[in-house]
């Protein structure tokens, strides 16, 4: 069974700018959740989509949004990007929502840098 | 009410010896405790996992010990290898919520 995979792998783009990344979750999985990981931080929390709704949404600025498809396939979009949101940005699927806490699967992230 | 507080944050271990990681949590209503392994240029890959009502659960060389009442869990690695080197993070996260709430992290180095 393949993977979750991220698309791009890496990413550069400037202040100002704005950014999609995409998420396909391992067959069968209808729960995308995305975090960012940055050396200060950690990993956080960003939203949670399950049936193409947010379910659960950490504590980041609004210029953060996502979006997931009736597939459950998954974006999330930054916008007017800053210095500070350059990071690996991680998406992981699991089978559920809203139930029992399933394992979440890890896809190899997208690294985006901010110029 | 949120937080996994993890240590150490790096750790160096002869091979074959057993490294252990330690995490503490705040939430009460955390049920579902796991652990990701992560290399370099990699996303985290699901280790174990415990639930509060379980003790400890092993698999193979790896083990999770869990204080419900300390409100505690730690990871052993037993015999460990210079392929366990990596970064391990600790997480909690409760019913329904699937967002997972994550430790800083623990940079494991083992000598050959």
């Amino acid at each position: 069974k393949a993977g979750v995979t991220q698309t791009p792998r890496y990413l550069i783009k400037t202040r100002g700018q704005q950014v999609t990344l995409s998420c396909s979750p391992i067959s069968g999985h209808r729960s995308v959740s995305w975090y960012q990981q940055t050396p200060g931080q950690g990993l956080q929390f960003l939203f949670e989509y399950f049936s193409e709704t947010q379910r659960n949404k950490g504590n980041f600025p609004g210029r953060f949004s996502g979006r997931q498809f009736s597939n459950s396939r998954s974006e999330m979009n930054v916008s007017t990007l800053e210095l500070g949101d350059s990071a690996l940005y991680l998406c992981a699927s699991s089978r559920t929502s809203g139930g029992p806490s399933y394992e979440q699967y890890f896809g190899p992230g997208t690294r985006l840098t901010v110029t | 009410q949120q937080q996994v507080k993890q240590s150490p944050q790096s750790l160096i271990v002869q091979k074959g010896g057993i490294s252990i990681i330690n995490c503490a949590y705040e939430n009460t209503a955390f049920d579902y405790f796991p652990w990701y392994q992560q290399f370099p240029g990699k996303g985290p890959a699901l280790l174990i996992a415990i639930r509060p009502d379980v003790s400890e659960k092993k698999e193979g060389r790896f083990t999770i010990s869990f204080n419900k009442s300390a409100k505690q869990f730690s990871l052993h690695i037993m015999d460990s290898q210079p392929g366990d080197s990596a970064t391990y993070f600790c997480a909690g996260t409760f019913q329904g919520a699937q967002k997972l709430v994550f430790g800083q992290g623990t940079r494991l180095t083992i000598n050959p």
